[in-house]
């Protein structure tokens, strides 16, 4: 398998524009998560899934944030519109049995919103 | 919310000696896990250990869970230039969190080794 795929790898984007960053999970994962990090709060969970549906989106900062998981092979991050403060490096990862075993993680997509 | 909380933040050491960081947390858990991550990459899973095991060992690392003390530790032994990287605990969301299934992350520790 070659692992969780993330697209795009860096994404500069002006300050109003949409931004979708894109995820592909392990095949026969069935939780996927998406986090944000950033050097002042760290590691911050924004969703998770469990066979497609949405569990916790607790973590989703505001309603500009949305996220989605048509099927068990791809998942979207969509920001509408984006801000600056929305700058970070944005990571999908999946497991088979969610915190109770190891996750995988993507390369990570870096948004820079200007 | 972060449960988990490592330190030191930063540590710097020579090529060969051992490296320590701590982590501590505040839920009863199930498990914990350590990850590492190189600078610009995604993370990548280290070592898990659950919650009714004291010791965990792999190559060179070695990994200690207290719970009485809600802590754990990971200690690398004969480290390399190319250990230099950050490293991450985390938590399941513990055993009150009914059927959640997500990890609580720590800030890390940004390890330094220097040849």
């Amino acid at each position: 398998d070659a692992g969780v795929i993330q697209s795009p790898r860096h994404e500069v984007t002006e300050m109003g524009q949409e931004v979708t960053l894109r995820c592909k999970p392990i095949s026969g994962h069935d939780y996927l998560f998406w986090y944000r990090q950033t050097m002042m709060r760290g590691l911050e969970l924004l969703i998770y899934f469990n066979n497609n549906v949405p569990i916790d989106d607790s973590g989703m900062p505001e309603d500009r944030f949305s996220a989605k998981m048509p099927n068990a092979s791809f998942s979207t991050l969509k920001i509408q519109p984006s801000e600056p403060r929305d700058s970070a490096v944005y990571f999908c990862a999946s497991s088979n049995r969610g915190g109770f075993t190891e996750a995988f993680f993507g390369q990570g997509t870096r948004l820079t919103v200007v | 919310s972060q449960q988990g909380e490592e330190d030191p933040q930063a540590l710097s050491i020579q090529e060969g000696e051992n490296a320590t960081m701590n982590c501590s947390y505040k839920t009863s858990i199930n498990n914990l896990q350590w990850y590492r991550q190189n600078s610009g990459r995604g993370l990548v899973h280290l070592i898990l250990i659950r919650s009714n095991e004291r010791e965990k060992h792999s190559g060179r690392l070695r990994v200690t869970l207290d719970t009485s003390k809600k802590s754990s530790s990971l200690l690398i032994t004969a480290s390399r230039a190319a250990d230099t990287a950050s490293y991450f605990c985390a938590t399941d969301a513990g055993k009150d969190a009914g059927n959640n299934r997500k990890l609580i992350w720590g800030l890390g520790t940004s390890l330094a080794v220097n040849p």
